[in-house]
């Protein structure tokens, strides 16, 4: 069965203490990867779309990465504007990750 | 300028009414798409549909059903509507269904309430 999941379900950092959220998939033909973010009351917002196993892609204080079994989100200084939860979604099966609930404090 | 707009914002209605949320992009994406964000926040594809293709998630009733006047909007009817019905419903757009320029651009919600 399709499945993707991401860890840990919640994180709190202090400002500037930097880490990692991961995304793991088994999903069959797996073609690559969205990352999103999505604010409370708000729909998700595109961060990052991965396609093979090696990839990176940055974005300010963000780095995305890929394997062939999963994912991560480097956070790097994170500043409390970057609290949110941050999901994971497959190309063309579209299936979401469970998220991971960053809160970031001064 | 909003992308990706949802009407209503909130919907409340009562057990075995039909109901319809509206939706229009204004990126001239050829795709659109329905999601469900149950009260687990878990979000979960329903519809995709573009002018060649409508891709229906198994798992969605059949009281659910997409409806496309042109390429700039999808709506979605619900008929009969139950109490698990309730949850927050995405809709989103992308210029290709697969492929290079798949990333979403999703709409503010429509938070469905069912009593």
């Amino acid at each position: 069965e399709d499945q993707v999941t991401q860890s840990p379900e919640a994180l709190r950092l202090q400002e500037g203490e930097s880490s990692s959220l991961n995304c793991s998939y088994t999903v069959s033909g797996l073609r690559g990867l969205f990352w999103y973010r999505q604010d409370p009351g708000k729909g998700p917002e595109f961060l990052f779309t991965l396609y093979s196993a090696g990839e990176e892609k940055e974005k300010e204080r963000l780095k995305a990465t890929l394997t062939k079994k999963e994912s991560f989100l480097h956070i790097t200084a994170p500043k409390p504007e970057d609290s949110a939860t941050y999901l994971c979604q497959t190309h063309d099966k579209l299936i979401f990750g469970t998220g991971t609930r960053l809160q970031v404090f001064p | 300028d909003t992308a990706v707009s949802q009407t209503p914002k909130y919907l409340v209605t009562q057990m075995g009414n039909d109901k319809s949320i509206k939706c229009e992009q204004n990126l001239g994406h050829d795709t659109m798409y329905w999601y469900k964000q149950d009260s687990k926040k878990f979000l979960k594809i329903m519809f995709s549909y573009n002018n060649k293709e409508l891709i229906i998630n198994e798992t969605v009733p059949n009281r659910f059903s997409p409806k496309s006047p042109d390429k700039a909007h999808l709506n979605l009817h619900i008929n009969s509507l139950e109490l698990g019905d309730s949850a927050v419903y995405f809709c989103a757009s992308s210029q290709e269904r697969r492929g290079v320029d798949n990333e979403q651009f999703f709409g503010p919600g429509t938070r469905l309430t069912v009593l």
